[in-house]
């Protein structure tokens, strides 16, 4: 059964500090790794890691993938309080159906 | 651009009554379309998906249905709810690139 773990589930840090959120996954036919921000309601897409060790980056967040190990991390420098928010991973499969294995997602809080 | 609209944001109901939730989407034709439950503590878990008018796939058997009477529409439905059922409902999109959604913004169901 394809699964993926998110840790740790959850996460309190002050503003400034420096977050890696961790992202595990065994995904039948694997074809990309997604992060995804719900800070209430809607999730939004952050990132899709296709290939092993190039990073991806956006702003303070970036993250990589290492398909030998079947993990990726989610890095947030230099943390807001609007960071605050579910981190969601998700595991895409080939085989002909457009659907995403998500973990149980990583809450995180920043305190001022 | 392309927008994603779900209601009732919030919905409160009955034991055994039934349930029509809809999300439509505009900006973008042929979209596949996908209803999500998140129940607390655990990870977004897929219900339905369309690649089509009248095309309805079902990964979890359950006492809901799905149905796409229009290119742009998916709605999510039951006879008759049960306790389980309680839970928070995303609607999604995709277009070209695989596994990249967009998410509605959800509809927060219980069912007392």
């Amino acid at each position: 059964e394809d699964k993926v773990v998110q840790s740790p589930l959850s996460l309190v840090v002050h503003e400034g500090d420096t977050v890696t959120l961790n992202c595990s996954y065994e995904v039948t036919n694997f074809r990309s790794l997604l992060w995804y921000k719900q800070e209430k309601k809607a999730p939004t897409f952050l990132f899709m890691l296709t290939s092993s060790g190039i990073e991806k980056k956006s702003g303070r967040l970036s993250s990589i993938l290492d398909k030998k190990e079947l993990f990726s991390i989610l890095n947030i420098t230099a943390t807001q309080t609007g960071d605050s928010a579910v981190y969601l991973c998700a595991g895409d499969t080939q085989g002909g159906s457009e659907k995403l294995v998500f973990g149980k997602g990583t809450k995180l809080t920043v305190n001022p | 651009s392309q927008t994603i609209h779900q209601w009732p944001a919030t919905l409160v109901q009955p034991v055994g009554s039934p349930l029509s939730l809809e999300c439509t989407v505009e900006g973008t034709s042929n979209p596949n379309l996908y209803w999500y439950r998140q129940a607390a503590g655990r990870g977004l878990q897929l219900l339905f998906y369309s690649v089509g008018i009248g095309q309805i796939s079902s990964e979890v058997p359950q006492n809901l249905s799905a149905s796409r009477p229009q290119d742009r529409q998916f709605i999510l439905s039951s006879k008759k709810l049960l306790l389980s059922d309680s839970g928070f409902y995303l609607c999604a999109w995709s277009a070209v690139v695989p596994g990249k959604l967009f998410f509605g913004s959800g509809t927060q169901l219980s069912v007392l």
